[in-house]
Formats: C-alpha cells, structure tokens, sequence
C-alpha cells in the first residue's frame, strides 16, 4: 500500500512569514495530491490540490509544488496570518480505491 | 446546504455494549468513507464505499462494520467496542473516485470507550 509521510508535525512561524510543509509518497502511480485544512473541533477542508499533469498551483497566498520523479509534494504558505494557525494534512492515493493521509502538522502562527 | 452530518458528536460508552454512529450526505456522492482521528497518527481509513452494497476495507478495519444500503447514508458500527477504539471519528463523502476528488468531512464524532 501507500506510505506517506508529513514533515514537520509541529511547525511555528511569526506572522508574516512563509510556512512550508512536506508530504513523500511512495506510490509512483498517484496522481493526485490534495492539501487539507482542519481547524479545532472541525472537520478536515480541502485547501488546494495538484494533479500529476502539473508542477505547481497557486491559489493566493497558499502554492502546492509536485516532484514525481523525487515523489514529494510540499505545501507552502506565505505572508502567514493567525487563522492559518490549524492542523494541515497532505494526502495520496493508497492502494486500490483507498485513501492515505499524513500524519499532520499543526501549524501555529505567532502574532 | 452541502454537507456530510454525523451523529452523535460525543458519546461515552461502555466496553462490549453495540453502537453506531450514523452519517448522511446530501451531495449525490458515489464515495463514502470512514477514518479515525489519533494523536500522531492521523487520518486513517477504516472502510470505504464506492456505491450502493459495494463497501471494503480500508487500512484499519479491525472491530468495525459498515453498510450502505442507501446512496446517502454510511453508518459505522462496532458491535463490541473496546477501549482501544477511543477515537475522533470522521465520515467523509466524495462525488466519485474517493482518490481522484475532493473529500467533504463530517463534523466528528468523538468517542470515548471505558
């Protein structure tokens, strides 16, 4: 099956900086990489996505880059504000029709 | 609206005494899944459905049950919980490949076996 792995699993930042995190994979056939956002007593919310056909997909402050050939894929935040404090988790697919999560990073941001 | 509900979002059980803990979506999806939430440890998958009567198992499937008997519904059962399955529970449902697409999540359940 699937193996990925997230790091860091705790990362702090002052507000205003950038926050990076990183997902490996081990599957080299997944083609699609989805970010989730969850913040306290909620659910996990989809921020941004890649599929396999693309390196890099911005949507405001918030960019996923894709290396398939390293099988990593990295979620990177800029301009960091308070309520990007949460719990993010990178996702794959892992093995047939199942779905393989991260272990998480919770993110907090320092005002 | 959209959603994925789960019910209930707390309970407290005892060991060995039959729950379930029930989840609808109002989307149309094809998908539907169950994780459990665990310090350190993530999201893990414990059975999936891609359609009506079709479910399988996910990473940890041990002590669970599942049914999908309508489109909508999901409902995640353990007929003898044990402590060990103290957890956050999430139902999510997705509009057709559950690997290819967007997962919607339920609220949580969080359960607490003593």
């Amino acid at each position: 099956g699937e193996n990925v792995e997230q790091h860091p699993s705790t990362l702090s930042v002052q507000e205003g900086d950038s926050a990076v995190i990183k997902c490996t994979y081990s599957d080299s056939a997944s083609n699609y990489f989805p970010w989730y956002k969850q913040e306290l007593g909620k659910g996990p919310q989809l921020i941004i996505d890649i599929r396999s056909n693309v390196g890099e997909k911005k949507d405001q402050r918030i960019a996923v880059t894709l290396n398939k050939t390293a099988k990593h894929f990295s979620l990177h935040i800029t301009e960091t504000q308070p309520e990007d404090s949460a719990v993010y988790f990178c996702a794959a697919p892992g093995g047939y029709q199942k779905v393989t999560f991260g272990t998480g990073t919770k993110l907090q941001v320092i005002p | 609206e959209a959603q994925v509900t789960q019910n209930p979002r707390y309970l407290i059980t005892v060991t060995g005494k039959k729950l379930t803990v029930t989840c609808s979506q109002n989307m149309n999806h094809e998908y539907m899944s169950w994780y459990r939430q665990d310090p350190g440890l993530g999201l893990r998958q414990i059975y999936y459905s891609m359609n009506v009567e079709v479910t399988d198992k996910g990473d940890v499937p041990e002590g669970y049950k599942v049914s999908r008997k309508e489109k909508r519904n999901f409902p995640l059962i353990l007929e003898s919980p044990s402590p060990n399955q103290t957890s956050l529970y999430f139902c999510a449902s997705s509009i057709r490949d559950g690997q290819n697409t967007e997962a919607f999540f339920g609220q949580g359940t969080r359960l607490t076996v003593v």
